[in-house]
């Protein structure tokens, strides 16, 4: 079965750059979506289709994907985006997420 | 607004059943695929099911097949979840989401806590 692979934890200091990576076979052939999920709530989709960003989600989201690896940026990193991350792409009929990532700020 | 609100879930011994609900509000409903996706506590999330917008076609996760059934009703906008022979493993925060365009989720509901254990 198809397996998205992420690093457990990444952390950033205020108005830094974070980037966190997602790692699949070819995962360029497909599309992949992001999701952040803060405590004691649902996920929220951030990026979809590899790069495009839903209404309401702030600008310094940004997403790509190349080869075997799509990467969520977040540029100018707030204390709110602290949380836990996770990619998602679709193959042969299942939908498979990422392990997800713990972003700190601090 | 998009709403999705779930229910049904509960304490359950292992062996037994239990089905969920999903109450769809604010968008056509019979026009979505819809999904299950359950976070078993401190873990990630996972794709359990999926059903089509006119309720014909179905797919599972291999850890939920044989034992759990998903439905919808388009005239009521609810989706369903029917959980059979649960087991411990099974524990965890069930979603109900929307499938967007293509592979993405856009809305989730709250959740609902299903809890396995004698």
């Amino acid at each position: 079965s198809y397996k998205l692979t992420q690093p457990p934890s990444v952390s950033v200091s205020p108005g830094q750059t974070a980037s966190i990576t997602c790692s699949g076979d070819e995962l360029d052939d497909k599309y992949t979506c992001w999701y952040q999920q803060k405590p004691g709530q649902s996920p929220v989709l951030v990026i979809y289709q590899d790069t495009r960003r839903p209404s309401g989600i702030p600008e310094r989201f940004s997403g790509s994907n190349s080869g075997n690896t799509a990467t969520l940026t977040i540029r100018g990193t707030q204390t709110m985006d602290e949380g836990d991350y996770y990619c998602q792409a679709w193959d042969s009929s299942t939908w498979v997420f990422g392990g997800g990532t713990k972003l700190t700020v601090l | 607004e998009v709403q999705l609100v779930e229910s049904g879930g509960g304490l359950v011994q292992p062996g037994g059943s239990l089905r969920l609900s999903c109450t769809a509000s604010g968008f056509t409903f019979s026009r979505y695929w819809m999904h299950w996706v359950r976070q078993a506590p401190g873990k990630g999330l996972v794709w359990v099911s999926r059903i089509n917008s006119d309720g014909t076609t179905t797919s599972y996760a291999d850890s939920v097949k044989g034992r759990f059934t998903i439905s919808r009703d388009n005239a009521k906008n609810t989706l369903s979840l029917q959980m059979n022979s649960l087991r411990a493993e099974d524990t965890a925060v069930y979603y109900c989401t929307r499938g967007a365009a293509l592979t993405e989720y856009d809305y989730w509901g709250q959740g609902t806590l299903v809890t396995v254990s004698a």
